[in-house]
């Protein structure tokens, strides 16, 4: 079964700073990667995803991610992070097991945003 | 906005008891998920339905279960609830295939007393 984990739980940047939040994977394949935001009183939405082509992705809002396969890992950064930015972030990994599709998130990054 | 929506928005409910939550889907899309997100947590993939079928499911025991109906609309239903069934619960909807963005609704805030 796949597995995500997101090591930093919380994360504080000044407005303007660079930005990674890392995302480690388990998965025997090259599985389905998402990085989605929730803010408060929000749903969630999808900045990006990526499952093949390019290791590096474009997404909304500025941010990009990078696939390592190496390293199992989908890091996502932003050059300049604005106050708005302030959320939880999430990494998600989509695959097919036993039971059909399957989505397995991460514990989320909190980021916050010093002015 | 994305034009899914979740009912009710708070449920109080005691432990024993069951539940329906509701989810109406984007027009066209054919492939509902139902996820569960304690306070301070990740998601957690529930099931997942296409065209009226249970097509995956995460490591939730039977007492959950759900429906797809052919007008967009779904159900997650709870039976026998538990304290630890409290949680903000989540549905999404995509036009199907594993790699097309799920576009989540607001969630149903239950809590099980």
């Amino acid at each position: 079964a796949q597995s995500v984990t997101q090591p930093d739980i919380h994360i504080t940047v000044s407005e303007g700073a660079s930005l990674e939040l890392r995302c480690n994977y388990s998965y025997g394949a090259t599985p389905y990667l998402f990085w989605y935001v929730q803010s408060p009183g929000q749903g969630l939405q999808l900045l990006l995803k990526y499952f093949s082509g390019d290791t590096l992705v474009q997404g909304i809002k500025g941010f990009e991610a990078e696939f390592k396969r190496s390293q199992s890992s989908f890091n996502l950064r932003k050059p300049s992070v604005h106050w708005s930015d302030a959320a939880e972030y999430f990494c998600a990994v989509g695959a097919i097991d036993n039971y059909g599709q399957n989505f397995v998130f991460g514990p989320g990054t909190r980021l916050s945003v010093l002015p | 906005e994305t034009g899914v929506t979740q009912s009710p928005t708070h449920l109080i409910k005691t432990r024993g008891q069951q539940v329906t939550l509701r989810c109406s889907s984007q027009s066209g899309h054919n492939t509902v998920s139902w996820y569960q997100q304690a306070l301070g947590q990740g998601p957690q993939f529930i099931f997942q339905y296409y065209r009226e079928e249970e097509n995956g499911r995460g490591n939730f025991p039977p007492r959950f279960s759900g429906l797809q109906f052919p007008n967009y609309s779904s159900e997650l239903n709870v039976n026998a609830l538990e304290l630890d069934d409290s949680a903000l619960y989540l549905c999404a909807s995509n036009p199907g295939g594993l790699g097309n963005e799920q576009f989540f609704g607001p969630g149903t805030r239950l809590t099980v007393l």
